[in-house]
């Protein structure tokens, strides 16, 4: 079954600083990868998703990239805000079987 | 906007207990999910269920484990008889169905188990 690993586990940055987290996959069928952010206690949000079709997306300070020949894809955060804060989640989805998979998540600090 | 609900926010209850674990989807949405999210951990996949069946399961959702949509609006995960490492954020999702693959999630519903 699709396994997805996510990298680092803790991020620290500066405020206005860019942050990237990366995220691998392992099954080449999968075609479907959303991003998540979830802040504490709260329900997991999407905040950004790509299909295979697209190699990159962009909305606002937020874009995903996706490589499916090394079948990786990374989430990029420019001019980071304190409201940044949170974990992210990268997740994959074999769209004929109907399952999310997440990865282990990303908790990002965004410093004053 | 319309949103997953669920109920009830957090349900305690003693080892061997049922529980049932209520979720209301978007309201026009054919595709609805559980997972769960044990503290500190990642969110994992239990089941998705579409046209009154399961469509998938994780290797979690095991005999004690079933899912009903009782009627129009309702979709339920219940735990026949809970252990202490149930004990997690279950949440509900759901998903409009054709081309769009995004999956809302509800709020949540913390279990304990004693």
């Amino acid at each position: 079954g699709e396994n997805v690993e996510q990298h680092p586990s803790t991020l620290s940055v500066q405020e206005g600083d860019s942050a990237v987290i990366k995220c691998t996959y392992s099954d080449s069928a999968s075609n479907y990868f959303p991003w998540y952010k979830q802040e504490l206690g709260k329900r997991p949000q999407l905040i950004i998703d790509i299909r295979s079709n697209v190699g990159e997306k962009k909305d606002q300070r937020i874009a995903v990239t996706l490589n499916k020949t090394a079948k990786h894809f990374s989430l990029h955060i420019t001019e980071t805000q304190p409201e940044d804060s949170a974990v992210y989640f990268c997740a994959a989805l074999e769209t004929s079987y109907d399952k999310v998979i997440f990865g282990p998540g990303t908790s990002l600090s965004v410093i004053p | 906007e319309p949103e997953v609900t669920q109920t009830p926010s957090h349900q305690v209850t003693q080892m061997g207990q049922e529980v049932i674990l209520r979720c209301v989807p978007i309201s026009n949405h054919l595709y609805f999910y559980w997972y769960r999210q044990i503290l500190g951990q990642k969110v994992e996949f239990l089941v998705s269920f579409y046209n009154n069946e399961i469509s998938e399961k994780s290797e979690i959702f095991d005999d004690q484990f079933s899912v009903e949509r009782p009627d129009g609006s309702n979709f339920t995960l219940k735990i026949r008889s809970t252990k202490l490492e149930d004990s997690a954020m279950y949440f509900c999702a759901s998903r409009a169905g054709g081309s769009t693959d995004t999956q809302y999630f509800g709020p949540g519903t913390r279990l304990t188990v004693l």
